[in-house]
């Protein structure tokens, strides 16, 4: 079940410390995606990053940082400035191009908890 | 701006039921629409895309122009149907971002 993975499955951190959360994908994909997932609200986009060395913020970006210094991977830094950061946070990756570029492929998921 | 409304948070229905799951869009210019499923304990991952027309695991889906819609459909309800799904739309510009709905959490009762 390779592809994309994300890791630890599981994190615990004490309130007012910063995370990382490891994403890596061999797919050989442009794109990559940090999005967090809370019930009744689904999937809100965090960064993306089209390009090794370049990124955007999504619509959720404050309190986050991430960084594109290889193209297989996309590691996203909560830090003690997110309000909430207790969440369930997805990476994904597509092509960059193409009539394809839209199917976005997944990591199974960081659960993160910060109390 | 562009939108994605999928209204039901959870659908229960029986086995052998049919199933309609809504979404519905606001889209400036000719969208590209996609459902997602997330079985649990798996990765959320493509279920189908309309600009395929093809049906997958029963399901298929057809974009609405008139009514701005792209509603899940399947005629018989499977228990391993149980998942749940998100449609999802372009947001459009020079990227390949999608925009989510909310989700609709479907659950099969045997």
């Amino acid at each position: 079940d390779g592809g994309i993975t994300q890791s630890p499955k599981y994190l615990f951190r004490k309130e007012g410390q910063n995370v990382t959360l490891s994403c890596e994908q061999n797919l050989n994909h442009d794109a990559m995606y940090w999005y967090r997932q809370d019930p009744g609200q689904g999937l809100r986009l965090i960064y993306y990053s089209q390009i090794v060395n370049d990124f955007q913020k999504g619509d959720i970006a404050e309190g986050y940082s991430v960084s594109r210094e290889k193209k297989e991977s996309f590691p996203l830094t909560v830090t003690s400035a997110q309000k909430n950061p207790t969440a369930f946070y997805l990476c994904a990756s597509s092509i960059d191009s193409g009539l394809s570029s839209y199917e976005q492929y997944f990591g199974p998921g960081t659960r993160l908890t910060v109390t | 701006a562009q939108r994605v409304t999928q209204p039901e948070k959870l659908l229960s229905v029986f086995k052998g039921a049919p199933v309609e799951l809504k979404c519905n869009y606001s889209y400036s210019g000719s969208p590209e629409l996609f459902w997602y499923v997330q079985y649990s304990r798996q990765r959320l991952q493509l279920l189908l895309r309309h600009i395929s027309r093809e049906s997958i695991k029963g399901f298929t889906a057809d974009l609405n122009k008139g009514e701005t819609s792209f509603h899940l459909k399947k005629p018989f309800a499977q228990e391993e149907d149980s998942a749940m799904y998100y449609c999802a739309l372009p947001q459009g510009g020079a990227t390949n971002k999608l925009i989510f709905g909310t989700g609709t959490l479907l659950a099969v009762q045997p």
